[in-house]
């Protein structure tokens, strides 16, 4: 089975300078990873994916992360926050074939003026 | 935004109830899934539905099921509910499977059982 560990449950930034949350998976097979958003009081909404294709995956709203296989990790980095990145971020995991996807704990971001 | 809905939007029911949730998506993707978040447990996978009449479990399936008889339409019933299963619950939707398949979420149910 596969499942996925966020490393930070909080992080705090000012506006203006990088974002970096942390992801670690574990999967027997070829994993496909997702970044997924939630602001307060909404649904998630699909920030970027991974499906072995580029390991450097761009993203909506400056988002990026890259898939390192050799340590197991997919961080999220953004070069400058931004007050409307405020919200909770989702690492998930997911193999070939599998609808059985697999969600981190979620990493609480707070951007400060 | 994708074609979802969730109804109803809040619910307070008591112990030992039955409760059934509704997924309605305008979509016609073929995927839909029920999902419950907890904080410190981001969202776990409740049981999802790959077709018309055809359904499987998920992460955390027990005291829960589930039908599927239109296209459109996915609902989650608890028969008997318990304070644990007070949460917030979402439905999605994919138009392919997990692998490749982007996930579009609903609004949210948040469920209190007393």
């Amino acid at each position: 089975a596969q499942s996925v560990t966020q490393l930070d449950s909080h992080v705090s930034v000012s506006e203006g300078t990088p974002v970096l949350l942390r992801c670690n998976y574990s999967s027997s097979y070829s994993p496909s990873l997702f970044w997924y958003v939630q602001h307060p009081n909404k649904g998630l909404q699909l920030l970027l994916k991974y499906t072995s294709a580029a390991t450097l995956v761009k993203g909506i709203n400056g988002f990026e992360a890259e898939f390192k296989k050799s340590e197991t990790s997919f961080h999220l980095t953004k070069p400058s926050a931004h007050m409307s990145d405020a919200a909770e971020y989702f690492c998930v995991v997911t193999t070939y074939n599998n609808n059985d996807m697999r969600f981190g704990a979620g990493t609480r971001l707070t951007v400060k003026p | 935004d994708a074609g979802i809905t969730q109804s109803p939007r809040h619910k307070v029911t008591e112990t030992g109830t039955p409760v059934t949730l509704r997924c309605h998506q305008t979509e016609n993707h073929r995927y839909m899934y029920w999902y419950r978040q907890d904080p410190g447990h981001g969202l776990r996978l409740i049981h999802y539905s790959y077709g018309v009449k055809d359904t499987d479990k998920g992460e955390v399936s027990d005291g829960y099921s589930v039908s599927r008889s239109k296209t459109e339409d996915f609902l989650l019933t608890l028969e008997s509910a318990t304070s644990s299963q007070t949460s917030v619950y979402f439905c999605a939707i994919s138009e392919s499977d997990g692998r490749a398949g982007e996930q579009f979420f609903g609004p949210g149910t948040r469920l209190t059982v007393l």
